[in-house]
């Protein structure tokens, strides 16, 4: 079964400082992984995807992510914070070897952004 | 403009009660989902047809039914079997192969009264 951990609830970060938000992931083979935001009473938004390749991933607005096999981690990253990015993060996974087009979800991060 | 539809964004429901959430698509996605979010707990998957006439179950079906009818359209009826339907419902759909992202609507915010 594919599964997806964000260990962290919130985040709270300084504008102009980089920010971090954790993600783990389990699959059974190799893993499909995705990067969304979501704004309050909104839908998600696409940032970011890892298939193959370059382990080092850039998305909208300023984001990476990081994929990591051996820590089996797909962190999202961003060297500078804005006010703006204070939003809801979630990781997503599919994994092609058992489950199909299935997406499973994380809990998601609370990201706060403060002056 | 291409995009996915939710309807209606806000919906009130007496216990007892079937409804049906509206999701309509005209970026000719194959595979469409049912996704419940509920603070702390992220997005569950209720369920996803990848095909016309064909769907899968997700992690909570239970008290859920759904339809593929038209490509376009993927409508959700929380039943009165399910125990606690007061929930965000989000609709999403991808092209339908494994390496690409899914789009999701605004939303529907469903309320048991």
């Amino acid at each position: 079964a594919q599964s997806v951990a964000q260990p962290e609830d919130q985040v709270n970060v300084a504008e102009g400082n980089p920010l971090t938000v954790k993600c783990t992931y389990s699959v059974s083979g190799n893993p499909y992984l995705f990067w969304y935001v979501q704004y309050p009473n909104r839908g998600l938004q696409f940032l970011l995807k890892y298939i193959t390749g370059d382990n080092l991933v850039k998305g909208s607005y300023g984001f990476e992510a990081e994929f990591n096999k051996s820590q089996t981690s797909f962190h999202l990253k961003k060297p500078s914070a804005l006010v703006s990015d204070s939003a809801l993060y979630f990781c997503a996974v599919r994994d092609p070897a058992g489950g199909g087009n299935k997406l499973t979800f994380g809990t998601g991060t609370q990201l706060k952004v403060e002056l | 403009d291409g995009g996915i539809t939710q309807s209606p964004k806000y919906l009130f429901r007496k216990e007892g009660q079937n409804v049906t959430l509206s999701c309509e698509q005209n970026l000719n996605h194959d595979a469409m989902y049912w996704y419940r979010q509920d603070p702390g707990q992220g997005l569950r998957l209720i369920y996803y047809s990848q095909i016309v006439n064909d769907f899968q179950k997700g992690d909570i079906a239970e008290g859920y039914s759904v339809s593929r009818e038209k490509k376009e359209s993927f409508p959700l009826t929380v039943t009165s079997a399910q125990k606690n339907p007061t929930a965000f419902y989000l609709c999403a759909s991808s092209v339908g192969d494994r390496y690409t992202e899914a789009f999701f609507g605004q939303g529907t915010r469903l309320t048991v009264v």
